[in-house]
């Protein structure tokens, strides 16, 4: 079975810009989550989509929104980027609400 | 609410045994995990423990929990430099998605 796939790999971006990641689960996967990782918060929980359906929320500001398809692929957008949105963007998923996640390679975002 | 803790450094030499520590503050934790995070790359799911569990042994890898003091801990043996990475603990209960990771521990495998 294919991995996690994200696309792009890597973005560059200024501020006031909006962004739209992609990230396509592992086939049969249903759950897909969202992570910021930066060197100074680590890795924090964004939200995840089970089934179209947003199940739970990290504590990010309103800026920061998803969406999932019915083939279970999940998109996040960055609205008014600020510099401190630069971070690496993990996706993973997970075959229903069970207990294993499995990551994507990420998107690098740099916020000029 | 939730927090785990790891210490950040690591350093061993090749051929030791490595033990990566970890505690956690959610006591419903129902599930106890270790990822590894290789530079530039995704995280990979090294291997999981059960809350009801105490130890688990996956070839090079060995995972203690004690319930009691909250502490979880990776032994690697035979540590090689390939095992040099980020090493993240993290936690799940049992009535969310939502993973609480650590801060990660880098571990440097000296030859």
């Amino acid at each position: 079975k294919a991995g996690v796939t994200q696309t792009p790999r890597y973005l560059i971006k200024t501020r006031g810009q909006q962004v739209t990641l992609s990230c396509s689960p592992i086939s049969g996967h249903r759950s897909v989550s969202w992570y910021q990782q930066t060197p100074g918060q680590g890795l924090q929980f964004l939200f995840e989509y089970f089934s179209e359906t947003q199940r739970n929320k990290g504590n990010f500001p309103g800026r920061f929104s998803g969406r999932q398809f019915s083939n279970s692929r999940s998109e996040m957008n960055v609205s008014t980027l600020e510099l401190g949105d630069s971070a690496l963007y993990l996706c993973a998923s997970s075959p229903s609400r069970v207990e294993t996640q499995y990551f994507g390679p990420g998107t690098r975002l740099l916020v000029l | 609410g939730e927090d785990v803790e790891q210490s950040l450094f690591l350093s061993v030499r090749e051929g030791d045994s490595s033990v990566i520590n970890c505690t956690y503050t959610d006591s419903s934790s129902t599930y106890l995990y270790w990822y590894k995070q290789e530079p530039g790359a995704g995280l990979q799911l090294l291997t999981y423990i059960f809350s009801n569990m105490d130890m688990k042994q996956d070839q090079r890898l060995t995972v203690l929990l004690n319930k009691k003091d909250k502490h979880l801990s990776l032994r690697i043996a035979d540590t090689q430099t390939g095992d040099s990475a980020i090493y993240f603990c993290a936690e799940k209960d049992n009535y969310g998605q939502n993973f609480v990771f650590g801060p990660g521990t880098r571990l440097s495998v000296l030859p």
